[in-house]
């Protein structure tokens, strides 16, 4: 059971570059979410999705999209890359018990 | 939504028992208490969360106050690997739509020393 993957764990983006952040759930779990975390930070809600073609905004989402075209995959969009969206991405996934289980994160660093 | 007061550090000597608080005054009556805590770069992991009643489960104990605005995560004898940081969060037990999401705050730095 490998629970949340995400792809890939570190990348290099040039300003004004587009990447797709891949999350991957293997639990059958209908609620899906993204955040991220800044140095020293807690994490904050991007996007989040309660079932396959149902999303919704968090707290920061600007510059970000997402999709949910199946249960498992939750993929998340940076169309336009600035030097503010560096971080560290969580993907995460809950079911009807109510403990999230969440990936090891991708590094993203904009220059 | 409901927040929380953690202190931002606490240290604690390995094998000894660690009891890490959370204030929660708004707290309201559907609120469950979760705790989760992330080890150094790794995303975070459930630990334990509580409505009323104090929890145990295998990684730690949950300690609620009768009036439910503050609560103790407790861990029983700290190893090195319990080094992390712990979240407090609140989250609405009806969990529909955006009230069951997690808010994350800057939550309590442990550090153990051997």
């Amino acid at each position: 059971n490998a629970g949340v993957t995400q792809t890939p764990k570190f990348r290099i983006l040039k300003i004004g570059q587009s990447m797709t952040l891949q999350c991957t759930q293997d639990m059958n779990h209908n609620y899906m979410y993204w955040y991220r975390q800044d140095p020293g930070m807690g994490l904050k809600l991007i996007y989040y999705s309660v079932g396959a073609g149902i999303t919704d905004k968090g707290e920061v989402p600007n510059g970000y999209n997402v999709s949910r075209s199946t249960t498992e995959d939750f993929p998340l969009r940076l169309e336009l890359a600035a030097p503010s969206q560096t971080s560290v991405y969580f993907c995460a996934s809950r079911g009807p018990l109510y403990g999230y289980t969440f990936g090891s994160g991708t590094r993203l660093t904009v220059v | 939504d409901a927040k929380t007061t953690q202190p931002n550090s606490m240290e604690s000597n390995e094998e000894e028992p660690v009891h890490l608080p959370c204030n929660h005054s708004t707290i309201s009556g559907t609120d469950y208490i979760h705790w989760y805590r992330q080890l150094p770069s790794q995303g975070p992991e459930y630990v334990i969360h509580g409505l009323t009643s104090n929890v145990n489960n295998r990684m730690a104990s949950l300690a609620i106050a009768e009036d439910r605005k503050s609560s103790t995560l407790i861990l029983h004898r700290a190893t090195l690997r319990d080094a992390a940081v712990y979240y407090c969060i609140l989250r609405d037990s009806l969990g529909g739509g955006s009230q069951g999401n997690l808010i994350f705050g800057k939550g309590t730095k442990l550090s153990v020393k051997p």
